[in-house]
């Protein structure tokens, strides 16, 4: 596509349920990022793919996080029993490669607002 | 910890006045440093830094980096209305072979026509 999509654009669930958010990256983008953005804050790193296999997960906050990605394109960040200190609008971003010095751009999608109720 | 701080966190000017955003950074293994702009929910790319003390330019938009003081700063000059937004900065920064961003919270500018 034209670039990188997400959906739901919103999504409003009961606390304890589980929720899956899609990012569709621009075609041929081997690296896929998500991002979170609370109220306020600025962009908190969760995970990165390079491919299909995502080497840094570091920024997932807790074990009811979880993303895969599959073909090296469409990824889904799945929150389980989700909490209200969960809501937040979730970005993703995707990239011709790894970051390299000199070389670089990442695009990033219109995002999903996600409110715990 | 890696850190990105940026000051002010808002700005209120009136069109026509020039602004100069903060970016000042702690982190290991730095690569480069991003400026975004975001409006809604996408932030937009403005700017890539890797070399101290080399501006770069776009109309009426400047930014400037010093890897020694570990800070960088983004002018703009003759604001609109249409430059108001929050303006990100991020990090690049090596871990573990893999590259990432740390972001600051954002400055928050409000152009007032």
């Amino acid at each position: 596509g034209a670039g990188v999509s997400q959906s739901p654009s919103n999504k409003v669930t009961e606390k304890g349920k589980d929720v899956e958010l899609r990012c569709d990256p621009i075609s041929g983008h081997t690296a896929l990022y998500w991002y979170r953005q609370s109220l306020g804050q600025g962009l908190e790193f969760l995970i990165y793919f390079q491919g299909n296999s995502a080497p840094d997960k570091s920024g997932l906050p807790s074990d009811r996080f979880s993303a895969e990605r599959t073909g090296g394109s469409v990824s889904t960040l799945t929150i389980q029993r989700t909490q209200q200190e969960d809501s937040a609008v979730y970005l993703c971003a995707s990239s011709l490669g790894r970051l390299r010095r000199g070389v670089y751009e990442q695009y990033f999608g219109p995002g999903t607002r996600l409110t715990v109720t | 910890e890696d850190k990105v701080v940026q000051s002010p966190l808002s700005l209120v000017v009136h069109e026509g006045d020039t602004v100069t955003l903060n970016c000042s950074y702690e982190v290991t293994n730095f690569r480069s440093l991003l400026w975004y702009k975001q409006e809604k929910k996408a932030p937009t790319f403005l700017f890539m830094l890797t070399s101290s003390g080399i501006e770069k330019k776009s109309g009426r938009l400047s930014s400037i980096l010093d890897n020694k003081e570990l800070f960088s700063i983004l002018n703009i000059t003759a604001t609109q209305t249409g430059d108001s937004a929050v303006y990100l900065c991020a990090v690049t920064i090596s871990n573990f072979g893999n590259e990432k961003l740390t972001f600051g919270t954002g400055t928050r500018l409000t152009i007032i026509p």
